[in-house]
């Protein structure tokens, strides 16, 4: 089965310093992978995907990703991070039993100035 | 990408009551859509998929009952909390796929409050 881990569930990063969130997935079959992000109360905004093209994925607000077979990750970085990053992020994987996504826990960014 | 809406964005109703929440494919047909829950500080939980024309999937503890799901059209999933209570306030977000479901479309969400 296809599962997510999202390793710490709190990243705290200084305004300009370097954004690292971290993703592991295991799954069966070559998976699509996804960047979410969430500002509070509000819905999911998609930052980028990963379907099996470029292993580098660029997305949205400067964030990109790189999909890591071997090591099963897919890990989301910004090289510099802004005030309004601060919010939360969620990866996820496609081949939920009914074709659904699914979630990681999430990992909640803060940005200091 | 496909815009995804929901109606309403907020509603607050008394312990007992039924509410209605909508969810809209707006310039795509969606042939699948999915009702997730999400608690406060948590991920987002599976509850039901659905199928334009055909009965709702469930996820294992989820009372069919109470959360009646309708996907009468390719735009248009309904989710119904059912005599509704405290403990399901929540966060419910839809989200929606077309036929090949490589990409869904979130809608931006529904915070239900019962008192």
């Amino acid at each position: 089965a296809q599962s997510v881990t999202q390793l710490g569930s709190h990243v705290s990063v200084s305004e300009g310093a370097l954004v690292l969130l971290r993703c592991n997935y295991s799954s069966s079959v070559p998976p699509y992978l996804f960047w979410y992000v969430q500002y509070p109360n509000q819905g999911l905004q998609l930052l980028l995907k990963y379907t099996s093209a470029a292993t580098l994925v660029k997305g949205i607000n400067g964030f990109e990703a790189e999909f890591k077979k071997s090591e099963t990750s897919f890990h989301l970085t910004k090289p510099s991070a802004h005030m309004s990053d601060a919010a939360e992020y969620f990866c996820a994987v496609s081949g939920g039993s009914q074709g659904n996504l699914i979630f990681g826990k999430g990992t909640k960014l803060s940005v200091k100035p | 990408g496909a815009v995804v809406s929901q109606h309403p964005s907020w509603v607050i109703c008394k312990s007992g009551t039924s509410v209605k929440i909508e969810c809209r494919s707006l310039d795509f047909q969606a042939t699948t859509m999915f009702w997730y829950r999400q608690f406060p500080k948590q991920s987002l939980m599976l509850m039901a998929t659905s199928n334009e024309g055909s009965k709702a999937t469930y996820e294992q503890g989820v009372e069919k009952d109470k959360f009646l799901i309708n996907h009468a059209s390719l735009t248009l999933s309904t989710l119904t909390v059912t005599s509704a209570h405290p403990e399901d306030s929540s966060f419910y977000i839809c989200s929606a796929a077309g036929i090949s479901r490589g990409e869904q479309f979130f809608g931006p969400g529904t915070r239900l409050t019962v008192l």
